[in-house]
């Protein structure tokens, strides 16, 4: 079964960092792209980045650019986003997502992990 | 960026009644138009990607279609584990934007 499990996620003051986690099982990680798309409380889809399957094409939503990066662990199985700098409206559900390429097809998503960020 | 803009924002709709939902793309995008679906308190799952295509295990009762700025998602005949949110995206170019939803609500 194709499975993405996000973990990393919790409560984390203004200014602060945290590292969020994807596992994936069941598909050849190493053959695709990847993505974190979040949804902020009662709101709707914001796409924050992307990676390409080798890893050497990234880009970021201006709204974390310079503040958040992306990562990849092909022998792993494994996506990262190194969150710094953290401020009040990053708060939101942060989901990883499999993308079948040549378009942002994001046909497998992660349960969510929810980051609040908050004095 | 591209904006993506969905019409209505909610509808409330009856068992068994034809949905449509409409996504207007600032800028030509070809075909590059998904469209997911969003239970409450659930990951979003892609429904229909390149405008038309249905995901395998998607009942037929759903159908895109559309091209260049226009597109429609169609549920033929609703059903109850239909209402959610939908959200359509575009994957033509870098940041991919998604609309701002619609609510599929039960009369």
């Amino acid at each position: 079964e194709v499975q993405l499990v996000e973990s990393g996620g919790g409560l984390v003051q203004p200014g602060g960092s945290l590292r969020l986690s994807c596992a994936a099982s069941g598909f050849t990680f190493s053959n695709y792209e990847m993505n974190w798309v979040r949804q902020a409380p009662g709101k709707g889809l914001e796409w924050v980045s992307y990676i390409s399957s080798g890893d050497n094409t990234i880009y970021y939503a201006d709204s974390v650019k310079g503040r958040f990066t992306i990562s990849r662990d092909n022998a792993k199985s494994s996506l990262f986003l190194q969150m710094n700098s953290l401020r009040v409206d990053d708060t939101a559900i942060y989901y990883c997502a499999r993308d079948r390429g040549s378009g942002y097809y994001l046909d497998t998503w992660g349960q969510g992990t929810l980051v609040t960020v908050s004095s | 960026d591209i904006q993506m803009t969905q019409s209505p924002s909610s509808l409330s709709a009856s068992v068994g009644d034809r949905v449509t939902i409409t996504c207007r793309a600032s800028q030509r995008i070809a075909l590059y138009l998904n469209w997911y679906q969003q239970r409450p308190g659930k990951a979003p799952k892609l429904l229909i990607d390149a405008a038309d295509n249905l995901q395998s295990g998607v009942p037929s009762r759903f159908s895109g279609s559309g091209s260049g700025t226009d597109f429609t998602l169609t549920i033929s005949s609703l059903q109850p584990e239909d209402f959610a949110t939908y959200y359509c995206q575009q994957g033509y170019s870098t940041p991919p934007t998604f609309g701002q939803g619609t609510k599929v609500e039960i009369k």
